[in-house]
């Protein structure tokens, strides 16, 4: 399994753009790149999931450059609700049910 | 649609005592994860199950153990709790179509082990 690496703790204003890195050095060719979005006193969600390129749903963008060794989870405008842990994890899909890594997370903390 | 429970919602446990933790989901999902989350650790894998009637060890097995007898259920069970176990337990699902890297989780069981 490719291990992650990103910050432990990030502070961003209101309304800012805030984007959070994790390093992948070691991913598999058939590895994706999966982020989980956790606020207080619940369980972590899915929040988008992508193998290269640019990604972008509802929630999120993740951005992932040509050699895949890292990636960056994108939130436009934040507000004092994104305020979470966010993981990033990397595992095959195809590998069938190999369970994953969840790591200690980025830790968001939005401030008005 | 329920999506994943968990029972009970909390629980304060002597130590030494037995206990069982029960984690339900309603999708058919193949695959299902137990979890402990504790400060500063992140969430670690304790077991988990990619189909009805097999079992697999995580990050973090011991003192824990685990059943799939149907494709619903899953319960985790600590056979003689001990302080350290104190934490809060995420149960978690996926099917075999989105894979394990798209997991459902239920609302957590918060356990304290005195």
């Amino acid at each position: 399994l490719a291990k992650t690496t990103q910050p432990i703790s990030m502070d961003s204003y209101e309304g800012q753009e805030v984007n959070i890195t994790c390093s992948h050095n070691n991913i598999a060719t058939n590895d994706y790149i999966t982020w989980y979005q956790q606020f207080p006193s619940q369980g972590p969600r899915f929040i988008i999931q992508g193998y290269k390129t640019k990604v972008t749903n509802e929630v999120a963008s993740l951005f992932i450059p040509a050699d895949r060794k890292s990636s960056t989870l994108s939130l436009p405008r934040v507000s004092l609700s994104d305020t979470a842990v966010y993981y990033c994890l990397v595992g095959d899909l195809n590998s069938g049910n190999t369970p994953l890594v969840f790591g200690k997370g980025t830790r968001l903390s939005v401030i008005a | 649609i329920a999506g994943i429970t968990q029972a009970p919602t909390s629980q304060i446990l002597a130590a030494g005592r037995r206990m069982t933790l029960r984690c339900t989901q309603d999708m058919r999902h193949n695959a299902m994860y137990w979890y402990r989350q504790d400060l500063g650790l992140g969430l670690r894998l304790i077991h988990y199950s990619n189909t009805a009637g097999t079992t697999g060890k995580g990050e973090v097995p011991d003192g824990y153990s685990v059943s799939r007898a149907n494709t619903d259920d899953f319960p985790l069970t600590l056979a003689s709790a001990v302080p350290s176990q104190t934490s809060v337990y995420f149960c978690a699902s996926s099917d075999e179509f989105s894979g394990p890297d798209t997991q459902y989780f239920g609302p957590g069981t918060r356990l304290t082990v005195l």
